[in-house]
């Protein structure tokens, strides 16, 4: 298994919609999550992180968490055309907390 | 304004002619950290330092070297570069913990 599991896409979501990424990750003791957003050609953005079970809203962005289930996901509400990238997860990994990141899921907002 | 600053953007060079990436911050940061990007492998942490003189091995450290002598300058090293190292790498800081919080612009490294 994978230790951060990602669906690598494209994820093709109309403008106005809600796009949902989600990440599986392996590590039952993980405690950190965060999102980052990378678009083509430029470095990565810290956009979310959360550390406790449940949802945590930042303007249009919502993070969800539930370690029971060992998943991270995060939701684009109203996805605008700007919102096309690349997003990555990254957990701290439980046994020895060095950050892992996913592959990434490719988001393509259709205008 | 905040940045963390790269340099080389773009580099090619040749095996074993060893190299340097300097990465400086504005931030007044402790924590640094240096990753490689490649196709299919996604982000992978190299090196990372919580603080001057205290650095430690992330999950690719193989063939690399860092020093932390400075707070704001945290400089990769090559001793021997290898065509395996032939990537997109990024340097990146946060004010505490260990995940980035800012990213350089990267730096893209081609070892023939």
């Amino acid at each position: 298994q994978k230790e951060v599991e990602q669906n690598s896409g494209p994820l093709s979501v109309p403008e106005g919609a809600i796009a949902s990424l989600n990440c599986t990750y392996s590590d039952r003791g993980s405690q950190s999550f965060f999102w980052y957003r990378q678009y083509s050609g430029k470095s990565p953005e810290l956009i979310m992180s959360i550390y406790s079970n449940g949802d945590k809203e930042d303007g249009r962005f919502t993070a969800q968490l539930n370690k029971a289930s060992q998943y991270v996901s995060l939701l684009i509400r109203d996805s605008q055309p700007s919102d096309s990238a690349t997003y990555l997860c990254a957990v701290f990994r439980g046994r020895d907390d060095k950050i892992i990141f996913g592959k990434g899921t490719r988001l393509h907002i259709l205008p | 304004e905040a940045q963390v600053t790269q340099n080389p953007r773009y580099l090619i060079t040749v095996t074993g002619k060893k190299l340097t990436v300097t990465c400086s911050q504005n931030m007044n940061h402790e924590y640094m950290s240096w990753y490689r990007q490649d196709p299919g492998l996604g982000l992978r942490q190299i090196y990372y330092s919580m603080n001057v003189e205290v650095t430690d091995k992330g999950d690719v450290p193989e063939g690399y070297k860092v020093s932390r002598k400075e707070k704001r300058n945290f400089p990769l090293i090559l001793e021997s570069p290898s065509p395996n190292q032939t990537s997109l790498y990024f340097c990146a800081s946060s004010l505490r913990g260990g995940h980035p919080q800012h990213f350089g612009d990267g730096t893209r490294l081609s070892i023939l």
